[in-house]
């Protein structure tokens, strides 16, 4: 079936260096993708969303990246700080007769170095 | 937050008792979820909800049932819960799930553990 899954389990970075997260997804007809992070402890909270007729978004220090002919996306974090330690999801739609779920990738853990 | 709470945040059992979880929103949405969340898992879906008594299956709703009996509650149960259903529960609510573009926002968790 179709999945989302991510490049890397963990990722390390020195902080105020950039972030780079990864994420391959299989649907080719999916139109929609969000980027959610979460924090120990807590549910995930959205970061930021892109729609498939758009190859780049950018938000406060964050930018996501559609290359819609590999399937991948990247969540793009300027100057990491040691707030930016969590987990990050990628998720895209899947729609039924009821509206729209989501299925979500596994994460990628990101840890930000002193 | 989105208004969402849920209870209780942490919840210690044995194996066939039965365990109720409930999520409580205050903005009246129409559309709530919960997920379960494992590691190397990452969310899946149980069981949704796009109204008052309407409800549906998720990926992973075997041992699970779900009730909705008004708009600003979902429950859900474990009829008999087995250590392998031990987790972390998210419910979640999305501003109106039949539309294209809407990010679900996610309440703080449930923690269960079964022993």
């Amino acid at each position: 079936g179709e999945s989302v899954g991510l490049h890397l389990p963990t990722l390390s970075v020195q902080e105020g260096d950039n972030s780079i997260i990864n994420c391959a997804y299989s649907n080719s007809a999916s139109d929609y993708f969000i980027w959610y992070k979460q924090e120990s402890g807590k549910g995930p909270q959205f970061i930021i969303d892109i729609r498939s007729n758009m190859d780049k978004r950018q938000g406060q220090r964050v930018t996501v990246l559609l290359n819609k002919t590999v399937k991948h996306l990247s969540l793009q974090i300027a100057a990491t700080q040691p707030g930016d330690s969590a987990v990050y999801f990628c998720a895209e739609p899947f729609r039924d007769n009821y509206g729209q779920n989501f299925v979500f990738g596994p994460g990628t853990r990101l840890s930000v170095l002193p | 937050d989105a208004g969402i709470t849920q209870s209780p945040r942490h919840k210690v059992t044995e194996t066939g008792t039965p365990v109720t979880l409930r999520c409580h929103q205050t903005e009246n949405h129409r559309y709530m979820y919960w997920y379960r969340q494992d590691p190397g898992h990452g969310l899946r879906l149980i069981h949704y909800s796009y109204g008052v008594k309407d409800t549906d299956k998720g990926e992973v709703s075997d041992g699970y049932s779900v009730s909705r009996s008004k708009t600003e509650d979902f429950l859900l149960t474990l009829e008999s819960a087995t250590s392998s259903q031990t987790s972390v529960y998210f419910c979640a609510i999305s501003v109106s799930g039949g539309a294209l573009y809407n990010e679900q926002f996610f309440g703080p968790g449930t923690r269960l553990t079964v022993l």
